[in-house]
């Protein structure tokens, strides 16, 4: 699986949107692109996934550059418990396939009143 | 659907002893997965069954950890015998055709060995 870059850490004013980038400059055509979030304590969450086009959920949306190389998570109203880190993760999958969904060290949002 | 079930949340025991975790997945979930994670290291894969069959134990530490999945609604890790190192918060997560659309975590078991 290709792997991604993240910033460590950001902070995000409480009903501001929050914009977590990430990088993935090496993703082959049969990947797909998936964001989790651990809110400390808890397991991780699934939070949305997409191959190349944007994506919208209830939680969130997924922006995707052409090129596939980067992705945008934007959460649009951030709220105290979106704190959490979030993980960007690239791998085969979408479909059946089998493909091991390997976590790097995300990056850590701070919702702030 | 009470989601994935982890049994205990917490466990502490002495060094040596041997140590079961155990997971209920969601119902009809054919895939189950266990993840290990500590400050250092972050989540690990350890390993991952389908259908109630291992697929991949690479990421098992070493022959002291175990896995068996013997029906469809449950898993068992087992540690024996523990070693201070296996510290950390063990996960299990299942998920319906391979995390198409997401795997579901449980909240973990956090092990302490002294």
């Amino acid at each position: 699986d290709a792997k991604t870059t993240q910033p460590p850490s950001m902070d995000c004013a409480e009903g501001r949107a929050a914009n977590l980038p990430c990088n993935h400059s090496t993703i082959s055509g049969n990947e797909y692109v998936y964001w989790y979030r651990q809110i400390h304590s808890q397991g991780p969450q699934y939070i949305i996934h997409g191959l190349k086009n944007n994506e919208t959920n209830e939680m969130a949306s997924l922006i995707i550059t052409e090129d596939r190389k980067s992705s945008t998570l934007i959460l649009p109203h951030a709220t105290l418990r979106d704190t959490a880190v979030y993980y960007c993760i690239v791998r085969v999958g979408g479909g059946g396939s089998q493909g091991n969904l390997i976590f790097g060290k995300g990056t850590k949002l701070s919702v702030k009143p | 659907d009470a989601g994935v079930i982890q049994s205990p949340r917490h466990e502490v025991t002495e060094m040596g002893q041997e140590v079961t975790l155990r997971c209920k997945p969601i119902s009809g979930h054919d895939y189950l997965f266990w993840y290990r994670q500590t400050m250092m290291r972050g989540l690990e894969l350890l390993i991952y069954f389908n259908n109630n069959v291992p697929i991949d134990d690479s990421g098992m530490p070493e022959d002291r950890f175990s896995a068996k999945m013997p029906n469809a609604s449950f898993s068992t890790l087992k540690i024996q015998p523990s070693e201070p190192r296996d510290s950390a918060v063990y996960f299990c997560a299942s998920s319906l055709n391979a995390g198409s659309y997401g795997y579901t975590f449980g909240s973990g078991t956090r092990l302490t060995v002294v």
